[in-house]
């Protein structure tokens, strides 16, 4: 059962435009939740945080939203650039475990 | 945030071998994690490894196909044993300390023949 899910494997956007990354998750006892980006033949690092008391958090030009009632969070970046390429995964993790759950990650391509 | 150094970064292993992966933090951690990216699936946790102590595995993973060594608190290796070509993935240890999120080293990519 994939408790976090990023529908989309893939998205195409043009440099200076919008980036919407979606993800999905269904346990309630998710509070923390986090995007990482990851480049080919590199580790998943860390990008942005959102705890569940927030629906929003913005770190320059990076923003994750939160939905609680619908278990839904987005990640925009604006405006988008050739060097956000990459594959973006989203997580989550329950206050008091260790264990974090990934999305499959969506392949984000900007385009020049 | 720690520095985590993984080898090798690339591997191609025939069935029915073995491979240790190492990995090395730049500071001392308590928890160090393994991951596993299967092509085309998410990061999956192997198991925790605890210094001074055994592993914790999650469930779906055995001590016997992924031994975990964990000498210090800056140092551990994973050994994929006994090798099938379903075990082709990428190998990722990663460290977490507090509130501070997890950290990765960049991976071993393993391909098994």
């Amino acid at each position: 059962d994939q408790q976090v899910k990023q529908n989309s494997p893939s998205l195409s956007v043009q440099e200076g435009r919008i980036s919407i990354l979606n993800c999905d998750y269904t346990n309630s006892m998710f509070d923390y939740f986090l995007w990482y980006k990851k480049y080919p033949a590199e580790g998943p690092t860390f990008l942005i945080s959102i705890s569940s008391i927030k629906d929003k958090n913005e770190d320059g030009r990076f923003t994750v939203f939160l939905n609680k009632s619908a278990k839904h969070l987005s990640l925009h970046i604006v405006p988008s650039q050739p060097g956000d390429s990459a594959v973006y995964f989203c997580a989550a993790i329950s206050s008091g475990t260790y264990k974090y759950i990934f999305g499959t990650g969506t392949r984000l391509k900007v385009l020049a | 945030s720690a520095v985590i150094s993984q080898k090798p970064s690339r591997d191609i292993c025939q069935r029915g071998t073995s491979l240790t992966i190492q990995c090395q933090v730049d500071s001392q951690v308590t928890m160090m994690f393994w991951y596993r990216q299967q092509p085309g699936q998410s990061l999956t946790l192997i198991a925790t490894a605890n210094q001074g102590s055994e592993a914790t595995y999650e469930s779906g993973f055995v001590i016997d196909k992924f031994p975990i060594s964990r000498p210090n608190l800056t140092f551990s290796t994973l050994t994929v044993s006994n090798m099938s070509p379903e075990d082709s993935s990428i190998y990722l240890c990663s460290v977490g300390e507090g509130d501070s999120p997890l950290h990765f080293g960049n991976g071993t990519r393993l391909t098994v023949t």
